[in-house]
């Protein structure tokens, strides 16, 4: 079945040590997107890629980074992460940004847990 | 005032009963809007696209009001199963990504 995969479902790291989450798409969609979800907040969107334009959102730390080498994958690079980086990361793709009624398509996200 | 605003509940309610969400959103030039559901630990699930004109899918009714900026999502004859996060999300203008409300917790007892 055509789906968003999300690659560890859950990741341990030391405070500071570099971390990259990993999502991968069958859905040949344009848009990847990296949310990171706290616990009962909103989604929050890091970023996204438009094909291979990339698009950071304006308060998006610097210690995240985002690599797309095609279609099919997209990368999340935490590089030095801190306590309060801990989260549920969920990648996401749509067809299109928005507009119509595009639905966007989410991994099962993988929880970070930073010691 | 916030870009989607949603009560975050929690909404306990018995079997059976009916229970509606409110969101509101700030932009009057939004274009799209969506009804999410999010299980606990979970990712967010499309429940239904929210249509000017209103849509209705089994149990679930959404309704848009653009005069008053709001969207409403109403569940008929409440299951246990339907116990969950409703996020409410919307296109705050063209060609951006969506935004995402905190969202709605909905727990139906037995």
């Amino acid at each position: 079945d055509a789906m968003v995969i999300q690659n560890p479902r859950y990741q341990v790291t030391q405070f500071g040590k570099p971390v990259t989450l990993s999502c991968s798409q069958t859905l040949n969609h344009n848009v990847m997107y990296w949310y990171q979800q706290k616990s009962s907040q909103a989604p929050k969107l890091l970023f996204h890629y438009y094909d291979k334009d990339f698009n950071n959102e304006a308060d998006t730390p610097d210690n995240f980074q985002s690599r797309r080498p095609n279609t099919s994958f997209c990368f999340l690079d935490i590089r030095s992460p801190g306590l309060g980086d801990a989260a549920m990361y969920l990648c996401a793709t749509s067809t299109e940004l928005a507009g119509g009624h595009n639905e966007q398509f989410f991994g099962p996200g993988t929880r970070l847990t930073v010691l | 005032r916030k870009e989607v605003e949603q009560d975050p509940g929690p909404f306990n309610v018995p079997e059976g009963a009916t229970v509606a969400f409110n969101c509101t959103y700030s932009n009057s030039a939004s274009q799209s809007f969506f009804w999410y559901r999010q299980d606990c630990r979970k990712e967010p699930k499309l429940l239904m696209s929210v249509y000017s004109s209103g849509n209705e899918d089994g149990r679930f009714t959404a309704q848009l009001n653009r005069a008053s900026q709001y969207i409403s999502l109403l569940i008929r004859d409440s299951k246990l199963s339907d116990s969950a996060t409703y996020l409410c999300v919307v296109n705050m203008r063209g060609n951006t990504p969506l935004v995402f409300g905190k969202g709605t917790r909905l727990s139906v007892i037995a």
